[in-house]
């Protein structure tokens, strides 16, 4: 088993549709979790961070993390063309250590 | 303020040939992690480090080995090349141990032909 697993999708939206990513993984001892969106042939860009459990929000992206299900979501509001990209959920035990990264999903927003 | 850049940004090699893959971290940045990332797979952990000395690794083989200099900057070697080596090699850039926030490369895609 996977230590995280993430839908690789493809997922595609109509423009303004409010876009649903999750992660499930299995090592409890997971504290920090992140969000990266990585476009075509580029480096994976970092996009939301939160530490244990609850919510956080940044503009049009809301992050969650629920570690009595072992289960992370992101959230994009507004979806824009522009949102395009793969995205891939990340986790550490440690801050600043080994990240562990799921497969990535991709997601296309149809104007 | 300069971002992790990598180099070169393309590269082909041929199987048992050797490697090396060049980062640049940001500026005041002391630790530095390298991930591979197979083709519709996401980034796996190879090694960090932190202030010249390794800080973890990851499930890879010893031969692939790093270094990293006193300006920061950082390099990944490969002996003995195999297919499967083919991907794109990340250097992601850190302000210390503690720091949670890793900034990425745009990576060298290697392939092992």
């Amino acid at each position: 088993q996977k230590e995280v697993e993430q839908d690789p999708g493809p997922l595609s939206v109509p423009e303004g549709a409010i876009v649903s990513l999750n992660c499930t993984y299995s090592n409890s001892a997971f504290q920090y979790f992140m969000w990266y969106r990585q476009y075509s042939r580029k480096g994976p860009e970092l996009l939301m961070y939160t530490y244990s459990s609850g919510n956080k929000e940044d503009g049009r992206f809301t992050a969650q993390v629920d570690k009595s299900s072992k289960y992370i979501s992101l959230f994009i509001r507004d979806s824009q063309p522009s949102d395009s990209a793969t995205y891939l959920c990340a986790m550490s035990v440690r801050a600043g250590n080994q990240f562990y990264f799921g497969t990535g999903t991709s997601l296309t927003v149809i104007p | 303020e300069t971002g992790v850049t990598q180099s070169p940004t393309h590269l082909i090699k041929t199987r048992g040939q050797q490697v090396t893959l060049r980062c640049s971290s940001q500026s005041g940045h002391n630790t530095v992690s390298w991930y591979q990332q197979a083709l519709g797979q996401g980034p796996q952990f190879i090694f960090q480090y932190y202030r010249e000395e390794e800080n973890g690794r990851g499930n890879f083989p010893p031969r692939f080995s790093g270094l990293q200099f006193p300006n920061y900057s950082s390099e990944l070697n490969v002996n003995a090349l195999e297919l499967d080596d083919s991907a794109l090699y990340l250097c992601a850039s850190s302000l210390g141990l503690a720091e949670e926030t890793q900034y990425f490369g745009p990576g060298t895609r290697l392939l092992v032909l």
